[in-house]
């Protein structure tokens, strides 16, 4: 079975700064990697996504994340925030033993809030 | 079309009531999920369906739940005598095929049950 935690329920950011969202794991088997974004009565959008080669993937509206293997983690970066930023985001796994049947496993969230 | 479309948006339903919700998939995505993101959660896995063939419904909570997919298109969400433990988001993704490339999956908006 996989797990994914988002320590962070909640991340209030100033615009222009800086943010990072922590995303951990726990799989037996590897994973691929996902965030995925939910802005409000939305859908869910895929950001970004790590399945092997660079451990630094980038992804859409200026956001990056790097994979660590050896503390299984999958934080999410970007340098400067915009207030079109405020939104759910949410870390999610695949394990790559599951040919064929790709359900993500979530983590709670963290709710991004920029502030002007 | 050109997203994954679910109706209807908001739901509401008496305790005991029977209640049906709809997916059309992305057209020629083989792969279909069904989610149930609860508030403040994240989304958590219901069912799969490759086609018209189901072959994980191990996250349907109870018996009450079914799902299908007779034509491998359009889905149904079918909740019977529905208990206020039910209010949650439904999500339905879906994908071109499950091959165990982390391949994208492409969110609904979601229904919107309410219990009362």
């Amino acid at each position: 079975a996989q797990s994914v935690t988002q320590l962070d329920s909640q991340v209030p950011v100033f615009e222009e700064a800086p943010v990072e969202l922590r995303c951990n794991y726990s799989s037996s088997v590897s994973v691929y990697l996902f965030w995925y974004v939910q802005y409000p009565n939305q859908g869910l959008q895929l950001l970004l996504k790590y399945l092997s080669g660079s451990t630094l993937v980038k992804g859409i509206n200026g956001f990056e994340a790097e994979f660590n293997k050896s503390q299984t983690s999958f934080h999410l970066r970007k340098p400067s925030v915009h207030i079109s930023d405020t939104a759910e985001y949410f870390c999610a796994v695949i394990p790559i033993s599951n040919f064929g049947n790709e359900k993500l496993t979530f983590g709670t969230g963290t709710r991004l809030t920029i502030i002007p | 079309g050109a997203g994954v479309s679910q109706s209807p948006r908001y739901k509401v339903a008496k305790r005991g009531q029977d209640v049906a919700l709809r997916c059309d998939p992305i057209s020629g995505h083989v792969s279909l999920f069904w989610y149930q993101q609860a508030l403040g959660q994240g989304p958590e896995f219901l069912t799969y369906f490759q086609n018209e063939a189901q072959l994980d419904k191990s996250g349907l909570p109870s018996d009450r739940f079914f799902a299908e997919r007779p034509e491998g298109s359009v889905s149904t969400l079918k909740i019977q005598r529905t208990q206020q433990e039910d209010s949650a988001v439904y999500l339905c993704a879906s994908s071109l095929a499950g091959q165990g490339l982390g391949t994208e999956a492409f969110f609904g908006q979601g229904t919107r049950l309410t219990v009362v």
